[in-house]
Parts: C-alpha cells; sequence; structure tokens
C-alpha cells in the first residue's frame, strides 16, 4: 500500500486545466524533494517535473509543479489529447529508507 | 544520450529466481551522482521500487523484497542486474531499470521495461 495518495482521476475539456495532488506526511514530501511521471498507455514513466517544480528539457511550460508541506501538486494547463496517460508522484520517504511512489492518476480529456 | 536497455528470461516458474539485466549506454555507470534502479509495475497497477545500487556498491531496496532481491553492477561491463529469488505470481509485472539521481530522488530516464511472468 503506497504511503503517497492521489486520486484515481481527473478530467477535463481540451484547453482547461487539471490538477493533480499527491498527499503524503513528515516522514517524505515535507522534508524532500518530490518528481512527477507521466506514463502514456504502454509505454515506460517520463521524468516531468523533478525537485519539486523544475522542468526537464523538452517538457512544455503547460506542465508545472509545486509542493506546499505534506502535499505535493500537479498542474496542467491547456489541456490536450495527447496528455491522456497515468501520471505519478515520487520522493524518498525518511521512515521507509526508500523511495515511494503515489497511487497513481489518470488523466481523461474530455 | 543515455540509454538503458532491460534484458532477461521473460517466463519465470513459481519458486524459482528472477534473473535481469540492464545495459547502460551512453554515459559510464561509475559515477557517485547517480544510483541505479530497478521498479516494477504490476498489470494494471502502480509504480513499486525495488532497489537502487550505486557503483561502488551502496544499496537500498523495498523493505517489503529486501529478503529476497540482491543487485550488483559490472563496470566492466556497463551493466547493473536484479536478483529475485523465490518468486510466486504476484512479483508478475514489467520490470523497468532506469537512473537516479542520488539525493534529489528523481529517476530518469528509464528503460523499455520488460515483461515477467511468474507461471508453470
Amino acid at each position: 500500500q503506497s504511503v503517497l495518495t492521489q486520486p484515481p482521476s481527473v478530467s477535463a475539456a481540451p484547453g482547461q486545466k487539471v490538477t493533480i495532488s499527491c498527499s503524503g506526511s513528515s516522514s517524505n514530501i515535507e522534508n524532500t524533494y518530490v518528481s512527477w511521471y507521466q506514463q502514456l498507455p504502454g509505454t515506460a514513466p517520463k521524468l516531468l517535473i523533478y525537485e519539486n517544480n523544475k522542468r526537464p528539457s523538452g517538457i512544455p511550460d503547460r506542465f508545472s509543479g509545486s509542493k506546499s508541506g505534506t502535499s505535493a501538486t500537479l498542474g496542467i494547463t491547456g489541456l490536450q489529447t495527447g496528455d491522456e496517460a497515468d501520471y505519478y508522484c515520487g520522493t524518498w520517504d525518511f521512515s521507509l529508507r526508500t523511495d515511494v511512489f503515489g497511487t497513481g492518476t489518470k488523466v481523461t480529456v474530455l | 544520450q543515455l540509454h538503458l536497455q532491460e534484458s532477461g528470461p521473460g517466463l519465470v516458474k513459481p519458486s524459482e529466481t528472477l534473473s535481469l539485466i540492464c545495459s547502460v549506454s551512453g554515459d559510464s555507470i561509475r559515477t557517485t551522482d547517480y544510483y541505479w534502479g530497478w521498479i516494477r509495475q504490476p498489470p494494471d497497477e502502480g509504480l513499486e521500487l525495488i532497489g537502487a545500487i550505486r557503483y561502488s556498491g551502496d544499496t537500498y531496496y523495498n523493505p517489503s523484497l529486501r529478503s529476497r532481491v540482491t543487485m550488483s553492477v559490472d563496470t566492466s561491463k556497463n551493466q547493473f542486474s536484479l536478483v529475485l529469488r523465490s518468486v510466486t505470481a504476484a512479483d508478475t509485472a514489467v520490470y523497468y531499470c532506469t537512473r537516479r539521481r542520488a539525493n534529489l530522488n528523481w529517476y530518469d530516464p528509464w528503460g523499455q521495461g520488460t515483461l515477467v511472468t511468474v507461471s508453470s
């Protein structure tokens, strides 16, 4: 059972905005960096956001990350059909002494 | 450009041992800035870390798998490997190898993944 909780699904029309929450605790999110991954159907996960709010080269600025306390948030603006995917947060857990991932959120473009 | 590629059997019998290799190209595995990790994803489920290793041998494992897992690095071949013992059907998953930035908690890039099915 994951220590990071995400909503199972979010949806919006093309061009709209969605946000995905990642809820953790003082053993993980609150005291270290969070990363986000996009997994398109049938493919490997891809790094989307690292160190809470940084975007790797090639990731459009429609994707943004933030962190506050024991939660992190991924935002996607100008939603496109190509954004339909599963999204996962990830971080280090100091109590478990290992990396942990969120439960995953499926984004649907209506 | 860094590239990772998993290889190994796609079918393993229950109670036997799963062995996978990840071949790294485009950069040396001999770096203290990165760990090399294995992450798996059972069908229609989420991501689960198996463990990660640095070329120096420094490792950490998922506590739930620690008793069955061994990871190692072969710097001469620029590869790292995973051994998972006493497998059951619950170990059926796509297994990904990936690179982890030390202390900064992000994985990039990822291999394409390899499906391992545990079945008699």
